[in-house]
C-alpha cells in the first residue's frame, strides 16, 4: 500500500539551532513531493515541492528539503529555525499516476523555542 | 496567488441536524476539489475528490449518503454532513487543484471545525 511516514510526533529545536523534519515515502514510480505547513485551525499551506531535478529544493520562509530516492525520503530542513517556524508540518506525495489524489503524512509538530 | 475561501469556519450543531459547508476558489477555476477530514494530533484522511459537473468519487469507508458533495461550478463545492452525530465532530478542510501556471500544488481552504453536541 501506499504510505507516507513521518517517524517523528514532535521535533523540539532552540531558536537559532538548524532543523530537521524527517519523511519516508512507499510508493511506487516517481511521485512528486510535497510540504505543507499548518497553524492552529487553519488550512494547510504550501512550502515546497520536488518533481525533478536537482534533489535539493528550496521552498517559503527558508525551508529547503533533500530528496533520496534510494532512500525514499524528503528531509525537510532549514539552518536556523525561528520561534515563529513552530507548527505542524505535513509531508505529502503525489503518485505520478495522473490524477491529483495526495498521501499525506500523520505531521510533525515542531516546536521552536527561545 | 490562488485563494480557497471555506465557510463557516466553525460550526456547533444539535445531532440529527444537517450542516453545510462550502468550499470557494476565488480567483481561479478549479476543476476538482478535495474534500479531507483531520482528526486532532492526525494527518488529513481524504473523504473525497468532487470534480465539477459529475458525482464525487468517495474513498472507501466514507458513507457517500452521510457526506454528500456537489460541486455545480467550476468556483464552488460543498459539503453537506447530513443526520450529524457527535462522531462527526472533527476539522474538514478543502482543498483545490490550481490552474494553469501553480505548479502541482494544492490549495487549501482554512478549515471547519464541526462540533456536534
Amino acid at each position: 500500500a501506499q504510505s507516507v511516514a513521518q517517524p517523528e510526533d514532535q521535533v523540539n529545536v532552540a531558536e537559532g539551532n538548524p532543523l530537521t523534519v524527517k519523511c519516508t515515502y512507499s510508493v511506487s514510480g516517481n511521485p512528486y513531493l510535497f510540504w505543507y505547513v499548518q497553524y492552529p485551525n487553519r488550512g494547510l499551506q504550501f512550502l515546497l515541492k520536488y518533481i525533478t531535478g536537482d534533489n535539493l529544493v528550496k521552498g517559503s520562509y527558508g525551508f529547503e528539503a533533500e530528496f533520496n530516492k534510494s532512500q525514499t525520503s524528503f528531509h525537510l530542513k532549514k539552518p536556523s529555525a525561528l520561534v515563529s517556524d513552530s507548527a505542524l508540518y505535513f509531508c505529502a506525495v503525489r503518485p505520478n499516476t495522473g490524477g491529483f489524489k495526495t498521501i499525506f503524512g500523520a505531521g510533525t509538530r515542531l516546536f521552536v523555542k527561545a | 496567488g490562488a485563494v480557497v475561501s471555506q465557510h463557516p469556519s466553525r460550526v456547533i450543531c444539535k445531532s440529527g441536524t444537517s450542516v453545510k459547508i462550502e468550499c470557494r476558489s476565488l480567483d481561479f477555476q478549479a476543476t476538482t476539489m478535495f474534500w479531507y477530514r483531520q482528526f486532532p494530533k492526525k494527518s488529513l484522511m481524504l473523504m473525497a475528490t468532487s470534480n465539477e459537473g459529475s458525482k464525487a468519487t468517495y474513498e472507501q469507508g466514507v458513507e457517500k449518503d452521510k457526506f454528500l458533495i456537489n460541486h455545480a461550478s467550476l468556483t464552488l463545492s460543498t459539503l453537506t454532513v447530513t443526520s450529524a452525530h457527535p462522531e462527526d465532530s472533527s476539522f474538514y478542510i478543502c482543498s483545490a487543484r490550481g490552474g494553469v501556471g501553480t505548479n502541482e500544488k494544492l490549495f487549501f481552504g482554512s478549515g471547519t471545525q464541526l462540533s456536534v453536541l
